[in-house]
């Protein structure tokens, strides 16, 4: 079962604007990652967020996590139609040595140029 | 420093018959986890290999088996294919040492089922 549950599925944005993609969980995590994918490929991790993590930035992207509400978000400034992908969110808990990836179904974006 | 790599890049079966996925992982990586993708659906868990042993399971039949060897590479075999079992199939390593969050996902296989 997916864990997961990301909102939009789809956002339609023009070149230039933000896209937001929210994502929401049910169970404790141990850190919360954001993945893209380009037309049913594979998948490239963008950023990941702690669960002691409030926010967190890596160039155009910006997370932020509520654990309280079980939920984050992903931000895209300044979008480039390069950025037209599958955005998955995969929450995170420690089986052992290793982590389990449990992943929503994902927001399409399509920016326009 | 080559990535994860996947085996076929593509792959047609008739239901009933078998098939086996290859991934090597990332160089210096020691888990390979397996992941099932239908279309229009997130990737969903199928197990995860650890020193050559299976360490975690999702919730998939025993059809599903899977394999590590000692240079860390990894297979999945399916039983018994169903055409639901139509799908990309994703192959992620990691690095248990230090218990490394991040997972590097090969580009996957797609299966057909007819």
């Amino acid at each position: 079962s997916q864990q997961g549950e990301e909102d939009p599925q789809a956002l339609s944005i023009q070149e230039g604007e933000n896209a937001t993609m929210n994502c929401s969980y049910k169970t404790s995590i141990n850190n919360l990652q954001w993945y893209r994918q380009n037309s049913g490929r594979g998948l490239v991790h963008l950023i990941l967020i702690r669960s002691n993590e409030r926010e967190k930035h890596s160039g155009r992207l910006r997370v932020t996590l509520d654990t309280s509400k079980k939920s984050s978000s992903l931000l895209i400034t300044a979008s480039r139609a390069a950025d037209t992908a599958s955005y998955f969110c995969a929450t995170a808990r420690l089986g052992g040595s290793n982590y389990k990836l449990t992943f929503g179904k994902g927001t399409l974006l399509t920016v326009n140029p | 420093d080559a990535g994860v790599t996947q085996s076929p890049t593509h792959l047609i079966k008739t239901r009933g018959q078998q098939v086996t996925l290859r991934c090597s992982p990332k160089s210096g990586h020691d888990t390979v986890s397996w992941y099932q993708q239908a279309l229009g659906q997130g990737p969903q868990f199928i197990f995860q290999y650890y020193e050559e042993e299976e360490r975690q399971r999702g919730n998939f039949p025993d059809r599903f088996s899977g394999h590590q060897f000692p240079n860390y590479s990894s297979e999945l075999n399916v039983n018994a294919l169903l055409l639901g079992d139509s799908a990309l199939y994703l192959c992620a390593s990691s690095l248990a040492t230090g218990q490394q969050e991040t997972q590097y996902f090969g580009p996957g296989t797609r299966l057909l089922v007819l």
